[in-house]
């Protein structure tokens, strides 16, 4: 059973657009976590949303957790090549206990 | 954050043999876990290493097949025991005092 969805699987974008990447759940996470992995590499932590409604920047990215703490979002302002990754979205249901990971989100940024 | 070092980071194996990788975190840390991403898919919890005491594991994964080490608090190992082709695959080790990071992985490969 797959607590997160994320969508969209794939997204193949032109340099300088805009995208959002979208975390569901019918699960109430106490955390949730945003992650980029390139290939050959680890995941690399972006952000943690604690707050139901909170909202997060990171340069060009955006992040948002749902009032009811059970989605998320990830919006990216004109992408660039560098944007290139999969991007994970990561919940934790109780406090220090592992995280459940979506299937992810392969973003291919264009120049 | 926390730095955390696996090795090997490759490895190509026959079939029937047992590889362990190791994971080294460069300080103490509450939890640490171990993960699988195989090509091109998100990651799956194997089990959580506990600090003392015998992992536990998610549905789908043995102890038989996955013996953990964990003997304190920056160090464990995750064994793949008769590894078959099936088994190839990225293992990641994490740690958490909070948020949850990521070692760069080990990329096994059983022919």
């Amino acid at each position: 059973t797959q607590l997160l969805e994320q969508s969209p699987q794939f997204l193949s974008i032109q340099e300088g657009e805009n995208l959002t990447v979208y975390c569901n759940s019918s699960s109430v996470f106490s955390s949730l976590q945003w992650y980029r992995q390139e290939p050959g590499e680890g995941p690399v932590l972006l952000v943690t949303v604690v707050t139901g409604g909170e909202v997060k920047k990171l340069k060009r990215l955006t992040f948002q957790f749902g009032d009811a703490r059970k989605d998320s979002s990830l919006h990216i302002t004109a992408a660039q090549p560098g944007d290139t990754g999969l991007y994970l979205c990561a919940g934790s249901l109780r406090s220090g206990y592992a995280l459940n990971f979506g299937k992810g989100t392969s973003l291919l940024v264009t120049p | 954050s926390a730095v955390i070092s696996q090795k090997p980071s490759r490895d190509i194996c026959q079939r029937g043999t047992s590889l362990t990788i190791q994971c080294q975190v460069d300080s103490q840390v509450t939890m640490m876990f171990w993960y699988r991403q195989q090509p091109g898919q998100s990651l799956t919890l194997i089990a959580t290493a506990n600090q003392g005491s015998e992992a536990t594991y998610e549905s789908g994964f043995v102890i038989d097949k996955f013996p953990i080490s964990r003997p304190n608090l920056t160090f464990s190992t995750l064994t793949v025991s008769n590894m078959s082709p099936e088994d190839s695959s990225i293992y990641l080790c994490s740690a958490s005092s909070g948020e949850l990071f990521f070692g760069e992985g080990s990329r096994l490969t059983v022919l």
